[in-house]
């Protein structure tokens, strides 16, 4: 189909890890985001990946990316309140438009 | 610092009104782009604009219109002709439209109907 698809929502217990994933649709897509957006706020960058690569890895964020089935994923280790948001996956296509996924509420429960 | 402003955070509209909703960046782009957030739903892209004096329709167009004097700002107006304008609006901008660097965003414009 044409659309990036989430799951609307993801419960986790405070300092377990969080798992989100992201279902794109262009196999010639060049880079894949995440993006956070906290309540009443614009989006914050988090982190990207170039297509060539597997994995990217920043402090307690790790993406992984699976070209063959184009499964994306964030995973957020020690999930904290303050990461309490909605975490957006969107991919820049080869003709340079970005297609955006609907967010994916992270809950966190003490 | 860098960044991307819009103004003003809450905005209201009496029935028959055109609003217009400001982004200013002084980040030096040349892509700036204009988004509709509804609950529950990804982002809509409704305008952009690659270069001063130049902008592209989105996918959702009808009912807006858009600006681009300068490079700093690109206004957006909801018009009269938008029915249900009450959304979540965000402006963005990236080094320009052929980069696959990020598009970075505002802290956005909620609009309400009176």
């Amino acid at each position: 189909g044409e659309d990036v698809e989430q799951s609307l929502f993801l419960s986790v217990r405070e300092g377990d890890s969080s798992v989100i994933n992201c279902t794109y649709t262009d196999s010639s897509s060049t880079y894949l985001y995440w993006y956070k957006q906290e309540p009443g706020a614009g989006l914050q960058l988090l982190t990207y990946i170039f297509s060539n690569m597997d994995m990217k890895q920043d402090q307690r964020l790790t993406v992984l990316l699976n070209k063959k089935d184009k499964h994306l994923s964030l995973r957020i280790a020690d999930t904290q309140t303050g990461d309490s948001a909605i975490y957006f996956c969107a991919e820049m296509r080869s003709n340079y438009q970005l297609i955006w996924g609907a967010g994916t509420k992270l809950i966190i429960k003490p | 610092d860098g960044g991307i402003t819009q103004s003003p955070k809450y905005l209201f509209r009496k029935e028959g009104q055109n609003v217009t909703l400001s982004c200013e960046q002084n980040l030096n782009h040349d892509a700036m782009y204009w988004y509709r957030q509804d609950p529950g739903q990804g982002l809509r892209l409704i305008y952009y604009s690659q270069i001063v004096n130049d902008f592209q329709k989105g996918d959702i167009a009808e009912g807006y219109s858009v600006s681009r004097e300068k490079k700093e700002s690109f206004p957006l107006t909801v018009t009269s002709a938008q029915k249900n304008p009450t959304a979540f609006y965000l402006c963005a901008s990236r080094a320009d439209k052929y980069s696959n660097q990020p598009q970075h965003f505002g802290d956005g414009t909620r609009l309400s109907i009176l």
